[in-house]
């Protein structure tokens, strides 16, 4: 079982719609959680950080669910500029740190 | 401000060629480093992390080294490299913020190999 799993998609949505991706994690010792956006050929940047009692950043909500181990991401009112891929990031610690990423989930915002 | 920077953006190496990237990052100190490799179309995957200097942990059997001889200084080496080493290649950094958790990583901005 991969450590961190996400639906690869594509998710094709039109503009406007409401979409929510979903990311599971295995290590039940993972402490910090993220969402990044990466746009094609680009390095991956952050675009939230997901807090255990859930966090929302304008038209974006990040959830963390720590029993069922995942966690996620909700995107309202989608926009054109919306569309890249979405990786969920995961650090487990204990002694070390690793930085483990989901393969991403691609997003395609239409007209 | 923190930065990091990566070199060179884009390489094309024949086949059994050698290999450096470096990557260093400025404004901090004892950072997590890790490179990553992104076959196109593809998620990241983890190559190599490293917690401080000389300490290196590899996730993946392959045909790559890294190293670090300083603080803020990551190297990804091979000796000869292989087709299937092609790829995007990624350089990150992230530390512990003031709560004690790990803050978000920071990445380079990618070097694209391409073994001919």
């Amino acid at each position: 079982r991969k450590e961190v799993e996400q639906d690869p998609g594509p998710f094709n949505v039109p503009e406007g719609a409401t979409v929510a991706f979903n990311c599971t994690y295995s290590n039940s010792a993972s402490q910090s959680f993220f969402w990044y956006r990466q746009d094609c050929r680009k390095e991956p940047k952050l675009l939230m950080s997901v807090y255990s009692s859930g966090n929302e950043d304008g038209r974006f909500t990040a959830q963390l669910n720590r029993a069922s181990q995942y966690i996620s991401l909700l995107i309202r009112d989608s926009k054109l500029s919306d569309s890249a891929t979405y990786l969920c990031v995961v650090i487990t610690s204990g002694g070390y740190n690793k930085l483990i990423f989901g393969a991403g989930t691609r997003l395609a915002v239409h007209p | 401000s923190q930065t990091i920077h990566q070199w060179p953006a884009t390489l094309v190496q024949p086949v059994g060629s050698p290999l450096s990237l470096e990557c260093t990052v400025e404004g901090t100190s004892n950072p997590n480093l890790y490179w990553y490799r992104q076959a196109a179309g593809r998620g990241l995957q983890l190559l190599f992390y490293s917690v401080g200097i000389g300490q290196i942990s590899s996730e993946v059997p392959q045909n790559l080294s890294a190293s670090r001889p300083q603080d803020r200084q990551f190297i990804l080496s091979s000796k000869k490299l292989l087709l299937s080493d092609s790829g995007f290649y990624l350089c990150a950094w992230n530390g512990v913020g003031v709560t004690g958790m790990n803050t978000e990583a920071f990445f380079g901005q990618g070097t694209r190999l391409t073994v001919v």
